[in-house]
């Protein structure tokens, strides 16, 4: 079964607005990652949170992670067109597998 | 000055046919990759390689054999080709267990 399950699966809002994507696991963790991907494109880093960390942020982005429900969040402020993307969180297993959810599709409308 | 290169971007090919694709990573990396993405963008791990060495091999049929010739490339092979083998499959690579860098991706489309 996936390990990692991202919600909700299609999101879309308006440039401006703040855009949040959840992500819950199942099986513990070393740290736990989000990716975008561009329409037929490679996937892109964007932020790691480790297991012993609570919240982070880079720039536009904010990560939370919750261990003691096997979630995380990432909160997109101030959306912008170029912010249209899948976005994946990924779970990096003790066994150093990194395993990816299913993804968001996030549209942001000019 | 791409930091993961892989070629070649599109595949087209036979049922039965065998193929190779191949990745390049330029950042020093100890750790290579292959993932499979497939029609739902799901991505799934296939193998990694860590220094030339096998570390993951997951559930994939034995037709597809991967080849570290050196810790800067990591390609691989597929023999006898089949449908469900259609999908983009993507290479990566990072140090250690730290953020992983992806290739553009090898679109794969068996006939």
């Amino acid at each position: 079964s996936q390990q990692g399950e991202e919600d909700p699966q299609a999101l879309s809002i308006q440039e401006g607005e703040n855009a949040t994507m959840n992500c819950s696991y199942k099986t513990s963790i070393n740290n736990l990652q989000w990716y975008r991907q561009n329409s037929g494109r490679g996937l892109v880093h964007l932020i790691l949170i480790r297991s012993n960390e609570r919240e982070k942020h880079s720039g536009r982005l904010r990560v939370t992670l919750d261990t003691s429900k096997k979630s995380s969040s990432l909160l997109i402020t101030a959306s912008r067109a170029a912010d249209t993307a899948s976005y994946f969180c990924a779970t990096l297993l003790l066994s150093n597998k990194l395993i990816f959810g299913a993804g968001t599709r996030l549209a942001v409308h000019p | 000055d791409t930091a993961v290169s892989q070629t070649p971007k599109y595949l087209v090919t036979q049922m039965g046919n065998d193929k190779s694709i191949k990745c390049e990573q330029n950042l020093g990396h100890d750790t290579m990759y292959w993932y499979k993405q497939d029609s739902k963008k799901f991505l799934k791990i296939m193998f990694s390689y860590n220094n030339k060495e096998l570390i993951i091999n997951e559930t994939v049929p034995n037709r597809f054999s991967p080849k570290s010739p050196d810790k800067a490339h990591l390609n691989l092979h597929i023999n006898s080709l089949e449908l469900g083998d259609s999908a983009v499959y993507f290479c990566a690579s990072s140090q250690e267990v730290w953020a992983q860098y992806f290739g553009p991706g090898t679109r794969l489309t068996v006939l």
